[in-house]
């Protein structure tokens, strides 16, 4: 079964909104990474944040955890029509195995 | 520099055939790794590869599916004989070190008539 699992499954938001997903995993974790799928290609990584780490930014990337809640949120700033695409987070499950959730699909309005 | 590249981007075969997917990692990276993703799915770690050597294929679906890496830069995917739900875009990703950072390629679409 899939470790983590976004939240919203789809999103659809105006140019310059901000947009917030969240994933929710099971297992305890070293870390959590959010990655993006552009339609028709490979995964982008976006930012890793550390068990240790509460919060960590990336220009227009905010990253979150809350390792008692086994939750992280990543909220985008000012979105572009440019950030459509498919945003999954992904837990590692040992030393190199990724766990990937279900994915955001974030819709940005022009 | 070129990231990981995989051959074909796209392929469409008859059931029964044989499938044979390429991947070539990022140069210097020592660990690869092969993934299924499928609507139902999502992204499904199928095999681990460090130096060049298997370390965990518990992803493997069957004994139709079939990897190797002969060497630092390359490696292939076979899948014989092909079937309908094999239909998935396979994507190859590579790492470097003990990074934690994976860098995938723009996947093969494949399509099991």
């Amino acid at each position: 079964s899939q470790q983590g699992e976004e939240d919203p499954q789809a999103l659809s938001i105006q140019e310059g909104e901000n947009a917030t997903m969240n994933c929710s995993y099971k297992t305890s974790i070293n870390n959590l990474q959010w990655y993006r799928q552009n339609s028709g290609r490979g995964l982008v990584h976006l930012i890793l944040i550390r068990s240790n780490e509460r919060e960590k930014h990336s220009g227009r990337l905010r990253v979150t955890l809350d390792t008692s809640k086994k939750s992280s949120s990543l909220l985008i700033t000012a979105s572009r029509a440019a950030d459509t695409a498919s945003y999954f987070c992904a837990t590692d499950a040992s030393s190199y195995k990724l766990i990937f959730g279900s994915g955001t699909r974030l819709l940005v309005r022009p | 520099d070129a990231g990981v590249i995989q051959s074909p981007r796209h392929e469409v075969t008859e059931m029964g055939q044989e499938v044979t997917l390429r991947c070539k990692p990022i140069s210097g990276h020592n660990s690869l790794f092969w993934y299924r993703q499928t609507m139902m799915r999502g992204l499904e770690l199928l095999i681990y590869f460090n130096n060049n050597v298997p370390i965990d294929d518990s992803g493997m679906p069957e004994d139709r599916f079939s990897a190797k890496m002969p060497n630092a830069s390359f490696s292939t995917l076979k899948i014989q004989p092909s079937e309908p739900r094999d239909s998935a875009v396979y994507f190859c990703a590579s790492i470097q070190g003990s990074t934690d950072t994976q860098y995938f390629g723009p996947g093969t679409r494949l399509t099991v008539l």
